[in-house]
Parts: C-alpha cells; structure tokens; sequence
C-alpha cells in the first residue's frame, strides 16, 4: 500500500512535442503528490505538486492531472525542450497528523530526452 | 542552488569499512530526511530527524545511523560496508510540519569497493 507506481521508465520525444508521465498509487490516505525533477549530478527539485481536492494544476508548460476514483495522477510536459531532458520522479505522501511527517514515497523515475 | 549542503561530493571505501555524511540544511529548515538512491532501487527514504530528534524511520538497516545536532546539521553513519551500499546519499531539508516542499542536496556518491 505504500507503493507509488510510475511509467514509463524512459521516454523519448521531439522538441514541441508533449511528454507525458503517469503515476498510480494504492493509498487512499495519501494527500499530496508532488513531482520532482533532477538533472545529473544534482538532487532532485520540486516542479510541482498538488492535493487530492483537485483534478489539475497548471505552471507554465508543467500540468498535473489528478483522478482520485482511479488513485492516478500524471504530468504533462506541453511544448517540449531539451531542456526538460532530466528525470521526473512522482511522490507521495500521507498526512502529517498520521504520523508521516511529510515521509515521501517515490515511484521509481522516468528518464525523459527531448530531442532537438 | 537548493541551501542544502552535503560533504563529502564521492567517497570510495573498500568492503567493511565505515564512513560518516554530512548535511547541513537550508537556514531555518529544523526537519532533516535521508533518502538513498541506488540504480535498481530509485529513492529510498531512510531516517527522518526534526530538532535533534528522530521523528520517522524508513528501510534503514542496522548498520546504518544518523543523528541530529544542536545546530542542526546532520551525520548519516554507514558501518561495515558492502558492495551493495553503493549508491548516492541524498539529504533533504524542509521546514516542519506538513506538506512543504523537500529540498534537496546535491548528494554523497558512495563507491564502495
């Protein structure tokens, strides 16, 4: 139940194109689900993240797309740059008052390339 | 840059031995998480500390300790290690409670040989 499952594991696309990486959960006390991006050699960032009260949240060309009665949630990159070329880990986490103290569960990354 | 600091960059031990990571996290940050990640295991939460103490434990092994100190810096212990403990330490900060962002080091490589 603590499991947070991610596909794909590597995705390839072109420039201006649109990336998108899918996350499924099985623990409906989860409430929080935040998407971290890291570049080689540094740690991972936060990019974005939502709450479960609502089906999407957009920054810039970052979307999050949330499906609480399917307990998934993805992330859309729009308008793809090489730039974004990094790996994306999606997470969650339990509440606080349930003893979790923000104790994120990732799932296991997906490499994205963007090519030019 | 993410105010989190991690020392050293790469360590390379031999089987067996024991090695000590640092972190000192963003000014004000009192909660300290290590996380491990290896390539077959992605992100691994390993210890939580919040003010010096130990507030959440994760799949940390026995041969693993960690500790807080009074100026909030933290020391991830790894004894007697194996080839299969090579991986990078990553320490993350945040402020309290809740669901705030983590931020994140830029990590220790471990190679052990």
């Amino acid at each position: 139940q603590q499991q947070v499952k991610q596909s794909p594991q590597s995705l390839i696309v072109q420039k201006g194109g649109i990336s998108i990486i899918n996350c499924a959960y099985e623990n409906t006390a989860f409430d929080y689900f935040p998407w971290y991006q890291q570049f080689p050699g540094k740690g991972p960032a936060l990019l974005i993240a939502i709450r479960p009260d609502v089906s999407e949240k957009k920054e810039g060309r970052f979307t999050i797309s949330f499906n609480k009665s399917a307990k998934q949630f993805s992330l859309h990159i729009m308008d793809s740059q090489p730039g974004d070329s990094a790996t994306y880990f999606c997470a969650a986490s339990p509440p606080s008052n349930s003893g979790g103290y923000n104790k994120l569960i990732f799932g296991a990354g997906t490499r994205l390339a963007v090519h030019p | 840059d993410s105010g989190v600091t991690q020392t050293p960059k790469h360590l390379i031990t031999a089987t067996g031995q024991r090695v000590t990571l640092r972190c000192s996290p963003r000014s004000g940050d009192l909660s300290v998480y290590w996380y491990q990640q290896s390539l077959d295991q992605g992100l691994q939460f390993l210890i939580q500390y919040y003010n010096g103490e130990e507030r959440a434990k994760g799949n940390i092994l026995e041969r693993f300790s960690a500790q807080q100190f009074p100026d909030l810096h933290s020391e991830l212990n790894l004894s007697s290690l194996e080839l299969g403990d090579s991986a990078l330490y990553f320490c993350a900060s945040k402020t309290g409670f809740g669901n705030s962002p983590l931020h994140f080091g830029n990590g220790t490589r471990l190679t052990v040989t």
